[in-house]
């Protein structure tokens, strides 16, 4: 099983700030089957990135994916205040299980 | 366009079973997967499984078979998942969600409290 490791766990930005976020797998993802969720309280995840740096239709330039065999970056280059959530990081390569990471929170700061 | 539309919440007694459906409109039901996820209180994402609507066949999450079924009714494009010898463990938020294959798990329904308690 492919273990992804987030960090930080919590980001404390301010709007209008540029957010760098993290996922490092414990093995190569597969054709970079990596994607990034965004999750508000009390919500369902939204998908932002798949492929690694495909955005997700709907998503706003402001988000950006890259990387490729173990380690993922996801970009938000200005903090809208829409923004502030849990990201989650998911590598769904040709063999399951589907893994997550545990999370980064990005919060006002 | 797409939805996905979740049964609503349920409380269950430890040893019993649940089932969860969730009904899809918007999209040819057939073409994709669905993805089970569930979500402890204040924890993060675990996998569950998939289940492919063209022809049924299953992906169980390793610590969950044996314990798990995930079916479809391809007449009513609904999905389900049934989950046995519910624990106190098993509280959660459960999603359903759309396997898009190379582009992910698009669309999410919008959850189901399952709460175990005795």
């Amino acid at each position: 099983e492919i273990v992804l490791t987030q960090s930080p766990g919590t980001l404390s930005l301010s709007p209008g700030e540029r957010a760098t976020l993290s996922c490092r797998a414990s093995q190569s993802v597969s054709s970079s089957y990596l994607a990034w969720y965004q999750q508000k309280p009390g919500q369902a995840p939204r998908l932002l990135i798949y492929g690694a740096s495909s955005r997700a239709t709907g998503i706003p330039d402001r988000f950006s994916g890259s990387g490729s065999g173990t380690d993922f970056t996801l970009t938000i280059s200005r903090l809208e205040p829409e923004d502030f959530a849990v990201y989650y990081c998911q590598q769904y390569g040709s063999s399951p299980p589907v893994t997550f990471g545990q999370g980064t929170k990005v919060e006002i700061k | 366009q797409v939805q996905l539309v979740q049964s609503g919440a349920e409380v269950k007694k430890p040893g019993a079973s649940v089932k969860v459906s969730c009904k899809a409109s918007g999209y040819t039901f057939t073409s994709y997967g669905i993805s089970w996820v569930r979500q402890a209180p204040g924890q993060g994402l675990e996998w569950m499984g998939w289940i492919s609507a063209y022809n049924g066949n299953t992906n169980y999450a390793q610590k969950l078979q044996g314990r798990v079924t995930m079916t479809t009714d391809t007449s009513t494009s609904t999905a389900y998942m049934e989950l046995r010898s519910l624990r106190s463990d098993d509280t959660a938020v459960y999603y359903c969600a759309r396997e898009g294959g190379y582009t992910a798990t698009d669309y999410w329904g919008q959850g189901t409290l399952v709460t175990v308690s005795s």
